[in-house]
């Protein structure tokens, strides 16, 4: 079962940050935090992860709060090739086959 | 060139048949997974195997088994298909460890008739 609470959809203006949240608090102190996308038909992309540390990479920033029970994605300039599902995704040693479980994800919507 | 890919990529085949995907991942990874996604969108863990263990959702019916033949390989066999199993079906790899991304395939959309 997820262990993340993600807003079902979020609209975001081209060109402007978009802001994904996600909730896991019950989150253990050896698990991390994915995000991964999916865009339509396609399969789902990894785009970052972390534990304590906020980290950035070419795509997105991760922001994760001291307490670690919350999280926000940042896509710094969103465009319309942003618009897909976003899946937040709570990983840890206790996972069995290290697997990812998906949640329901937010639909995030880049508009013109 | 793809890091992991499926194959078909589409797949229409009648209730009772037998069924085989192919998935084959370039990136030297030990552990490979599959997942469906139905027509709800929900993404499920089927599968996660890698050279010492195969690691079973209980909720996946014994239809369905993954076979192995070598470290970049994890086809998907799948016994008297049933209407219900009509889904995109997902292939990944990682290396081991939870500290490392998966990556995924491009998806089988399996429909059955």
């Amino acid at each position: 079962d997820a262990k993340t609470t993600q807003p079902p959809s979020m609209d975001c203006a081209e060109g402007r940050a978009a802001n994904l949240p996600c909730n896991h608090s019950t989150i253990s102190g050896n698990e991390y935090v994915y995000w991964y996308r999916q865009i339509h038909s396609q399969g789902p992309q990894y785009i970052i992860h972390g534990l304590k540390n906020n980290e950035t990479n070419e795509m997105a920033s991760l922001i994760i709060t001291e307490d670690r029970k919350s999280s926000t994605l940042i896509l710094p300039h969103a465009t319309l090739r942003d618009t897909a599902v976003y899946y937040c995704i709570v990983r840890g040693p206790n996972n069995a086959g290290n697997m990812l479980t998906f949640g329901g994800g937010t639909r995030l919507m880049v508009k013109p | 060139d793809t890091a992991v890919s499926q194959t078909p990529k589409y797949l229409v085949t009648q209730m009772g048949n037998d069924k085989s995907i192919k998935c084959e991942q370039n990136l030297g990874h030990d552990t490979m997974y599959w997942y469906k996604q139905d027509s709800k969108k929900f993404l499920k863990i089927m599968f996660s195997y890698n050279n010492k263990e195969l690691i079973i959702n209980e909720t996946v019916p014994n239809r369905f088994s993954p076979k192995s033949p070598d470290k970049a390989h994890l086809n998907l066999h799948i016994n008297s298909l049933e209407l219900g199993d009509s889904a995109v079906y997902f292939c990944a790899s990682s290396f081991g460890g939870v500290n490392t991304e998966a990556f995924f395939g491009q998806g089988t959309r399996l429909t059955v008739v």
